[in-house]
């Protein structure tokens, strides 16, 4: 099976900017979840989505949002870009709502100037 | 509450040697417990996990110890190799309606040959 993808794997943009990463989960994963890696912050829980539903938010500005497609595709936007939202956004994915193992994709690093 | 301190922040092993990677917990209801191997550039792999109702869990040469009275666990990596040199997090979550994972802050080991 082919593992999480992500798109773009790098993005440049500037403050006050908007930016929409995508997220391809594991072929019959059905739940995505996003995390923020800095190296100040580490890894931190964005949002998790399941059958296209948010289950769970992380302490996180309504800046960043997400949405989970009929595919379990899944998009995560922030808008109005700000310095410090430079980071690695991982997304990961898990089989089913009981399952604990999560596997994550390579991250989209995006860099705010 | 939340959180898992993890320790050290960095690591020098010798090749053939031991490594040894401590992390520990407050909250109770943490009832998952994996471990991460990150190399740059690259997003977390899921390396192994275990369960409280298990003191310890082997994988090749990984293994977990888990002692839940003193809420705390630990990851060893036997006869270290060179290629094991990344970031290693570990990681808690329970398995209510969410599956977040809540990560310790990292440890970069360095294997040398």
């Amino acid at each position: 099976k082919a593992g999480v993808t992500q798109t773009p794997r790098y993005l440049i943009k500037t403050r006050g900017q908007q930016v929409t990463l995508s997220c391809s989960p594991i072929s019959g994963h059905r739940s995505v979840s996003w995390y923020q890696q800095t190296p100040g912050q580490g890894l931190q829980f964005l949002f998790e989505y399941f059958s296209e539903t948010q289950r769970n938010k992380g302490n996180f500005p309504g800046r960043f949002s997400g949405r989970q497609f009929s595919n379990s595709r899944s998009e995560m936007n922030v808008s109005t870009l700000e310095l410090g939202d430079s980071a690695l956004y991982l997304c990961a994915s898990r089989p089913g709502a009981t399952y604990n193992e999560q596997f994550f994709g390579p991250g989209t690093r995006l860099t705010v100037l | 509450q939340q959180q898992v301190k993890q320790s050290p922040q960095s690591l020098i092993v010798q090749k053939g040697g031991i490594s040894i990677i401590n992390c520990a917990y407050e909250n109770t209801a943490f009832d998952y417990f994996p471990w991460y191997q990150q190399f740059p550039g690259k997003g977390p792999a899921l390396l192994i996990a275990i369960r409280p109702d298990v003191s310890e869990k082997k994988e090749g040469r990984f293994t977990i110890s888990f002692n839940k009275s003193a809420k705390q666990f630990s990851l060893h990596i036997m006869d270290s190799q060179p290629g094991d040199s990344a970031t290693y997090f570990c990681a808690a979550s329970k398995g209510d309606s969410s599956y977040k994972l809540i990560f310790g802050s990292g440890t970069r080991l360095l294997v040398r040959p």
